[in-house]
């Protein structure tokens, strides 16, 4: 699996939008984006994924660069409850091999 | 409500005690997962399970066993071999190996006294 990098952390005033990147400049043509985050204490919950079209749900938008290298997860109107670690993974999906890596992830603090 | 259960929300072992975490989903899942947490880390894989009665040893299996008996049950143990076991222990379930969309548990703290 393609390796990724996210900042540590990051800061967003409540209300705006909140982008937070990822660099997998090694990604494969196979390998999607998936997005999880982990609220203090909590396990890691599912948030979106995708593979080179831009993608949206109830929760959060993900945009792919043209080539695959980076993404963005954005929270279009940020809340204090969106104060997380945010998970970057990059996969082949349905592969039926090992589980998912998570690494340290970025942590959002949503301040009001 | 389907869902992943995990218990005891808190845990406290002994020296040379083993002990175990429970870990339930009624979500018809295939495959089970054992994450473990370290303060501000990411997660690590210490087993997972594909099927029934099967499993396989993740990155840092050492100190630690598991059993599938049941597709709904996937229960850890971190025995006396386990010299460093205060973490925060997830288990994850998916509906078959390998898929990335995993559910969570809400976690077990295990310290030692």
């Amino acid at each position: 699996d393609a390796k990724t990098t996210q900042p540590p952390s990051m800061d967003c005033a409540e209300g705006r939008a909140a982008n937070l990147p990822c660099n997998h400049s090694t990604i494969s043509g196979n390998e999607y984006v998936y997005w999880y985050r982990q609220i203090h204490s909590q396990g890691p919950q599912y948030i979106i994924h995708g593979l080179k079209n831009n993608e949206t749900n109830e929760m959060a938008s993900l945009i792919i660069t043209e080539d695959r290298k980076s993404s963005t997860l954005i929270l279009p109107h940020a809340t204090l409850r969106d104060t997380a670690v945010y998970y970057c993974i990059v996969r082949v999906r349905n592969s039926g091999n090992t589980p998912l890596v998570f690494g340290k992830g970025t942590r959002l603090s949503v301040i009001a | 409500d389907g869902g992943i259960t995990q218990s005891p929300k808190y845990l406290f072992r002994k020296e040379g005690q083993n002990v175990t975490l429970s870990c339930e989903q009624n979500l018809n899942h295939d495959a089970m997962y054992w994450y473990r947490q370290d303060p501000g880390q990411g997660l690590r894989l210490i087993y997972y399970s594909q099927i029934v009665n099967d499993f396989q040893k993740g990155d840092i299996a050492e100190g630690y066993s598991v059993s599938r008996e049941k597709k709904e049950s996937f229960p850890l143990t971190v025995t006396s071999a386990q010299k460093n076991p205060t973490a925060f222990y997830l288990c994850a379930s998916s509906n078959r190996g390998g898929n990335e969309k995993l559910f969570f548990g809400s976690g077990t703290q295990l310290s030692v006294l």
